[in-house]
């Protein structure tokens, strides 16, 4: 399978403490995004990479939210001291520009649970 | 700011009745409008990119289609496993996608 994938696809975990996710784009894909999705409404940026350097984030990324992508190739997302507020579905995207054009291939996602 | 309106927000349709989704959008400088299937749990599964008014594109039963303000993705003879959310975006100056809220799809047999 060559699509994007992330990991963990679950993660419950209690208010306050720190979670990481991981995002493996597809191989050659030099843009890496993430987005967050609620139950109901569509995706919502948060951060954009391209290779390793973030070129674009969000007002909703909070400071206790970090992502990096060490040497361009996959990405992590760091939350601190999680809340209630932060359950949601965490989507990672990878695309490659040609000219004016660039589609969006997204993964699975992983679904946070904050109690 | 970029803006996108779906409507309906759900449809329920029995197998073999044709409809039509709406996808409005307001952007400054669109650089290309997206339609994405959504399965529950999952994520995104993109479908087409329309970059100007009048360009249509067909996959199977789908058929998406561009204005300079809105789009349509006609679902023609629809199967239960058309059964989806319909994910509508527009991708502008930067580089991020503005998503709708969807289009919950239910095809009964």
């Amino acid at each position: 399978d060559t699509g994007v994938s992330q990991d963990p696809r679950h993660k419950i975990t209690k208010r306050g403490q720190n979670v990481t996710f991981r995002c493996d784009p597809i191989s050659e894909h030099n843009r890496l995004y993430w987005y967050r999705q609620t139950l109901g409404q569509g995706p919502e940026f948060l951060t954009y990479f391209q290779n390793e350097a973030q070129l674009e984030k969000s007002r909703l990324l909070s400071d206790r939210f970090s992502a990096e992508r060490p040497k361009g190739s996959f990405s992590t997302l760091e939350i601190q001291r999680t809340e209630q507020g932060d359950s949601a579905m965490y989507l990672c995207a990878s695309s490659h520009r040609k000219g004016q054009q660039e589609t969006q291939y997204f993964g699975p996602g992983t679904r946070l649970l904050v109690l | 700011e970029d803006q996108v309106t779906q409507s309906p927000e759900a449809l329920r349709l029995q197998e073999g009745e044709s409809s039509s989704l709406n996808c409005s959008y307001t952007v400054s400088g669109l650089r290309g409008l997206f339609w994405y299937r959504q399965d529950p749990g999952k994520g995104p599964e993109f479908l087409f990119t329309l970059y100007s008014a009048g360009e249509e594109k067909e996959k199977e039963r789908l058929k998406a289609t561009l204005t300079k303000k809105e789009s349509f993705l006609h679902i023609t003879a629809p199967k239960p496993e058309d059964s989806a959310t319909y994910l509508c975006a527009v991708q502008a100056a930067g580089n991020k996608l503005t998503f709708g809220g969807g289009t919950r799809v239910l095809v009964k047999p």
